[in-house]
């Protein structure tokens, strides 16, 4: 079974700063992981995957995010935090491409001016 | 370059109402899905389809039912709607095992009843 936890469930950084979003997976086989980015009043948008290539993943709007089997993790990083970078980010995961994918709760993060 | 479409952004129903939420993907996609968000509780799974005419039970499906007569559609259904049904409620859809997989989204249905 698979399962995800989200570090922090509300993230506030200033505008120019480096944007970390922690997300931590468990998984009996290979996982399948992903980001993805809802903003206010909008469905979810895929931000990156990692599915078994490069471990450090780039995705869109300057995101990328690292797979650490050692650690389980897949964070999620920005070196310049933008105004419109801020929105709700959800780390996911899957054993397969057969399996439902499992979400985690969520991170909020908050750009300060 | 829409993909997934719910067929509604706002909706008000009254308490006892029978409500339809419809999404519409043009992907060919074989899976989807209707969650519901909420606060603090992150996203639920409702019910799921892997093909025409099979439907799957979530984590939540109570008070709910789903319909899936063609491919690129899929109906949830609020037999008699509550008010604790209010929230948003998200569509999606997915392909497996093609290499782009993952979940393609609708822009979601916030219902509210009152």
């Amino acid at each position: 079974a698979q399962s995800v936890t989200q570090l922090g469930s509300h993230v506030s950084v200033s505008e120019g700063a480096l944007v970390l979003l922690r997300c931590n997976y468990s998984s009996s086989v290979p996982p399948y992981l992903f980001w993805y980015v809802q903003y206010p009043n909008q469905g979810l948008q895929l931000l990156l995957k990692y599915t078994s290539a490069a471990t450090l993943v780039k995705g869109i709007n300057g995101f990328e995010a690292e797979f650490k089997k050692s650690e389980t993790s897949f964070h999620l990083t920005k070196p310049s935090a933008h105004m419109s970078d801020a929105a709700e980010y959800f780390c996911a995961v899957s054993g397969t491409s057969y399996d439902k994918v499992i979400f985690g709760p969520g991170t909020s993060l908050s750009v300060i001016p | 370059d829409v993909k997934v479409t719910q067929s509604s952004r706002y909706l008000v129903k009254r308490t006892g109402e029978k409500v339809f939420l419809e999404c519409v993907q043009d992907m060919d996609h074989e899976n989807m899905f209707w969650y519901r968000q909420d606060p603090g509780l992150g996203l639920r799974l409702i019910y799921f389809s892997y093909d025409v005419k099979m439907k799957e039970k979530g984590d939540i499906p109570e008070g709910y039912s789903v319909s899936r007569e063609k491919k690129e559609r899929f109906s949830l259904i609020l037999e008699s709607a509550s008010t604790n049904q209010t929230s948003m409620y998200l569509c999606a859809s997915s392909s497996p095992p093609r290499e782009d997989y993952g979940y393609t989204f609708g822009s979601g249905t916030r219902l509210t009843v009152v």
